[in-house]
């Protein structure tokens, strides 16, 4: 089944404490991106990779890092979370390299950092 | 920066009327806009599709109108069922710094009374 998968679904954390979210996906698309949603402000994108190793900001890139080392992956990665980062979070991918295609999302995670 | 929003953060509708969402934009230069459903505990879902030298669209029970003129998006579920009841959210595909990007309104919230 073609899908994007993300883990952990749920997090609880505290202040400065590390944590990777991870996102695959098997369908072999070149681009993918990451969101946080939060009440009232819709989905607000973060990175996002149009290729392996190349990735850039999004609307709302401070205090997350992300890598791309490959195709399938791109996990997000809080150095140090704060409180304001408590959120849902989707990552998401589509086809080509320029995120004009149809996004495919995956099922969220819930992250929230005391 | 450029935003998209809706006019009704919540809609009511009796089952098997018609629904209607609305989305205004404001990026005059955005060529193409989607629309996605998103249902409790779910990621995004894409619904369909529209391109600026379109006016309309058609799916399976739903039909998107563009409006370039006053920069207005809606979305037209015929008959709603149960199963529609979701957020539903526009984006416009604005292009920044060569590179393109999603942006999304707010979400409306459609409710489908029995």
């Amino acid at each position: 089944e073609a899908q994007v998968t993300q883990n952990p679904r749920y997090l609880i954390t505290v202040t400065g404490k590390k944590l990777t979210v991870t996102c695959s996906q098997n369908m072999n698309h070149e681009y993918m991106s990451w969101y946080r949603q939060d009440p009232g402000l819709g989905l607000r994108q973060i990175y996002y990779s149009m290729n392996v190793e190349v990735t850039d900001k999004g609307d709302v890139p401070e205090g997350y890092k992300v890598s791309r080392k490959e195709k399938r992956n791109f996990p997000l990665i809080l150095e140090s979370p704060s409180p304001n980062q408590t959120s849902l979070y989707f990552c998401a991918s589509s086809y080509g390299t320029s995120g004009r295609d149809t996004q495919y999302f995956g099922p969220g995670t819930r992250l929230t950092v005391l | 920066g450029e935003s998209v929003g809706l006019h009704l953060p919540t809609l009511s509708v009796q089952e098997g009327d018609n629904s209607i969402i609305n989305c205004a934009y404001s990026n005059s230069a955005s060529d193409y806009f989607i629309w996605y459903k998103q249902e409790s505990g779910k990621g995004p879902q894409f619904i369909i599709d529209i391109r600026s030298n379109m006016d309309k669209r058609q799916g399976q029970r739903v039909t998107v109108l563009l409006n370039k003129t006053v920069k207005h998006l809606s979305l037209q579920i015929a008959a709603t069922q149960p199963g529609d009841s979701a957020v539903y959210f526009c984006a416009e595909m604005g292009e920044m710094d060569s590179n393109y990007q999603l942006i999304w309104g707010a979400g409306t919230k459609l409710i489908i009374k029995p």
